[in-house]
């Protein structure tokens, strides 16, 4: 059973561009996390979603980011028109039970904003 | 609302000594908490967890970490340090209910170092 995957695992971009970061979850959890670990600091919750709904967006920015988790196909988190601020490691969590089980992180996306 | 507070940024040991690695929570609930760690650009490994089971509880590479109640605590700690134990540790304590259901808030980090 693969683990969380995240790609790319690095990423640049020039500010203004697009940024689009993939997470597929283990294979049977249905619930995604993201979290944002800025340069020194810890982890920070993003959103949560489940197959096709967003739970719970309280820790996104209100402008520029979305995230998404369609039907078919990985969990994607969108930042448009990226600043020199938005370069972190975002992490992709995923759980069969979020309640009950803990949650698998993958790798992260290193996002460098130039 | 829940927190946690990790009450030392760095720690460091010597080979062989033992490793104490503070943690506070705050919850209004019985809390779910966990250690994880992570290695200089990895992921996070989950190292161990509470879940209202045994307050003592084992971990991976012979860590440990205490449950206490009465002092809102949940240390981590090893009886002896490995070169390949330096990492940065998270303590995280997770939501029980509503729209929040999962989510894991987590501690600033704790730096360990370990010295030969």
């Amino acid at each position: 059973n693969a683990g969380v995957m995240q790609n790319p695992r690095h990423l640049v971009r020039r500010r203004g561009q697009e940024a689009r970061l993939r997470c597929s979850p283990m294979k049977g959890h249905s619930h995604v996390y993201w979290y944002r670990q800025l340069p020194e600091e810890g982890l920070k919750f993003m959103v949560y979603l489940q197959k096709e709904n967003i739970i719970d967006e309280s820790g996104m920015p209100k402008e520029r980011f979305s995230a998404e988790f369609p039907k078919e196909g990985p969990s994607i988190l969108r930042i448009q028109q990226v600043v020199r601020g938005d370069s972190a490691a975002y992490f992709c969590a995923s759980s069969l039970d979020p309640g009950s089980y803990e949650q698998y992180f993958g790798p992260g996306t290193r996002l460098t904003v130039t | 609302a829940q927190s946690v507070t990790q009450l030392d940024s760095h720690v460091s040991v010597s080979e062989g000594t033992p490793v104490l690695l503070r943690c506070n929570y705050s919850s209004s609930y019985s809390p779910s908490l966990f250690w994880y760690v992570q290695h200089p650009n990895k992921g996070l490994q989950l190292l161990l967890k509470y879940t209202s089971a045994a307050t003592l509880v084992k971990g991976i590479n012979g860590f440990e970490a205490e449950f206490k109640k009465s002092e809102t605590s949940f240390h981590l700690t090893k009886p002896s340090a490995h070169m390949s134990d330096a990492a940065e540790y998270f303590c995280v304590v997770r939501a029980a209910g509503g729209t929040s259901y999962g989510k894991l808030t987590f501690g600033q980090g704790t730096i360990l170092t370990v010295h030969p």
